[in-house]
């Protein structure tokens, strides 16, 4: 099946730990986003990709960081600079170019303790 | 940057009437996009609009795009149980593959 996989669906951290956001696509889309979901704010973009080896910062950046090695693959590392990384994430990816319809994947529960 | 509002954050209605949520830009979008998430779930996409003015339907709900392309509508007509969730705007750009959203809103409706 084509689609777009996060992994784990639930990732519990302590503080100070940085950790890693798998998220995987076999769509071949070009474009890959993270986004970020907290109660009442929305989806707010962290990091994109129109193409591999190559990100863009979003609009919370800061506390964050990506890797696209490859066109599939677009892990999200949430580092001990994010004052408050406890939050509903959220991985996309969509056919720059084309449509920009974003498929999403089922996301991943981080909660740092 | 380029921003997208959306109103109202929630909405709670009767099982049977209408609703509407509202997106809107201070600059002219070159697409709108509606996305639904069902509680617990993931966003997924319902359709996108280009053309000024544009109307397009799906059943029960009926998606607008502002005469100026700096605004749009979701309107669902005879709500049921299973519209229950968020609904989100969205605008990408073609030429940077930025996609952004709006803060959504949230559709309670009461059988």
């Amino acid at each position: 099946d084509g689609g777009i996989t996060q992994s784990p669906k639930y990732l519990f951290r302590k503080e100070g730990q940085n950790v890693t956001l798998s998220c995987e696509q076999n769509l071949n889309h070009d474009a890959m986003y993270w986004y970020r979901q907290d109660p009442g704010q929305g989806l707010r973009l962290i990091y994109y990709s129109q193409i591999v080896n190559d990100f863009q910062k979003g609009d919370i950046a800061e506390g964050y960081s990506v890797s696209r090695e490859k066109k599939e693959s677009f892990p999200l590392t949430v580092t001990s600079a994010q004052k408050n990384p406890t939050a509903f994430y959220l991985c996309a990816s969509s056919d720059f170019g084309g449509s920009l319809e974003a498929f999403f994947g089922q996301g991943t529960r981080l909660t740092v303790v | 940057g380029q921003q997208v509002m959306q109103i109202p954050q929630y909405q709670h209605v009767q099982e049977g009437e209408d609703f509407t949520t509202y997106c809107n830009s201070s600059t002219t979008l070159s697409n709108i996009q509606w996305y639904k998430q069902r509680p617990g779930g993931h966003p997924v996409f319902l359709i996108q609009l280009v053309k000024s003015g544009e109307v397009k339907k799906q059943k029960r709900l009926t998606f607008q795009f502002g005469e100026a392309k700096k605004n749009s509508s979701l309107h669902i007509t005879a709500t049921q149980t299973t519209d229950v969730g968020t609904y989100f705007c969205g605008t990408g750009s073609s030429n940077t593959g930025k996609l952004i959203f709006g803060q959504g809103t949230t559709l309670q409706v009461k059988p």
